[in-house]
């Protein structure tokens, strides 16, 4: 069974940093690229990043860019989310989902991760 | 960066009603799109990708159309699992981007 379990979330000040952290399970990692997707409480879903199976190729939202770092340890089976300079805006449900480059979506999430930033 | 725009926002439909939803592209993104369904306090589900093509496991009243700027998503016979916030969303080029959603209710 396909599992991505992610973890990290929390309360943090604004200007703070969190990691979070995605391990998958079921499936081959290091074949998939991979995304995190976030959601504001009650709005829509908004790409956060994307990271090829390598690691080599990075892209990133706007919104984000400069603040966030994703990464991944294939070796571990998991990927990472390095958020600094936090902003109420970036108050979410983080989901990293695993994403075909081939074709353009996204099969499988997980559950997701709750940020929260405020003072 | 592609806009997707959905529409409606929401409507109200009964069980057995044919509900049409569309999304349209800024620009064009030929069959790049893909829609979801997601349930309150759940993670997105994918229903469609490539525009039409059909996610294993998802049911057959479940149908995609469209290319360029224009798709549809189409549940032929509404039932009442699906109540639920639809969402499209291109992947002709990042960054990525989802529309904005449709909020299916019981009427």
């Amino acid at each position: 069974e396909v599992q991505l379990v992610e973890s990290g979330g929390g309360l943090v000040e604004p200007g703070g940093s969190l990691r979070l952290s995605c391990e998958v399970s079921g499936f081959t990692f290091s074949s998939h690229e991979i995304n995190w997707v976030r959601q504001a409480p009650g709005k829509g879903l908004e790409w956060v990043s994307y990271i090829s199976t390598s690691g080599y190729t990075i892209h990133y939202a706007d919104s984000v860019k400069g603040r966030f770092t994703v990464s991944r340890d294939n070796a571990k089976n998991s990927l990472y989310l390095q958020m600094n300079s936090l902003r109420a805006e970036d108050t979410a449900v983080y989901y990293c989902a695993t994403y075909s480059g081939s074709y353009g979506q996204h099969d499988y999430w997980g559950q997701g991760t709750l940020v929260t930033v405020s003072s | 960066d592609i806009q997707m725009t959905q529409s409606p926002s929401s409507v109200s439909a009964s069980v057995g009603d044919r509900v049409t939803i569309t999304c349209r592209a800024s620009q064009g993104i030929s069959s790049w799109l893909a829609w979801y369904q997601q349930k309150p306090g759940k993670a997105p589900k994918l229903l469609i990708y490539v525009a039409s093509s059909l996610q294993s496991g998802v049911p057959s009243r479940f149908s995609g159309s469209g290319s360029g700027t224009d798709f549809t998503l189409t549940i032929s016979s509404l039932q009442p699992e699906d109540f639920a916030t639809y969402y499209c969303q291109q992947a002709n080029s990042f960054p990525l981007t989802f529309g904005g959603g449709t909020k299916v209710e019981i009427k």
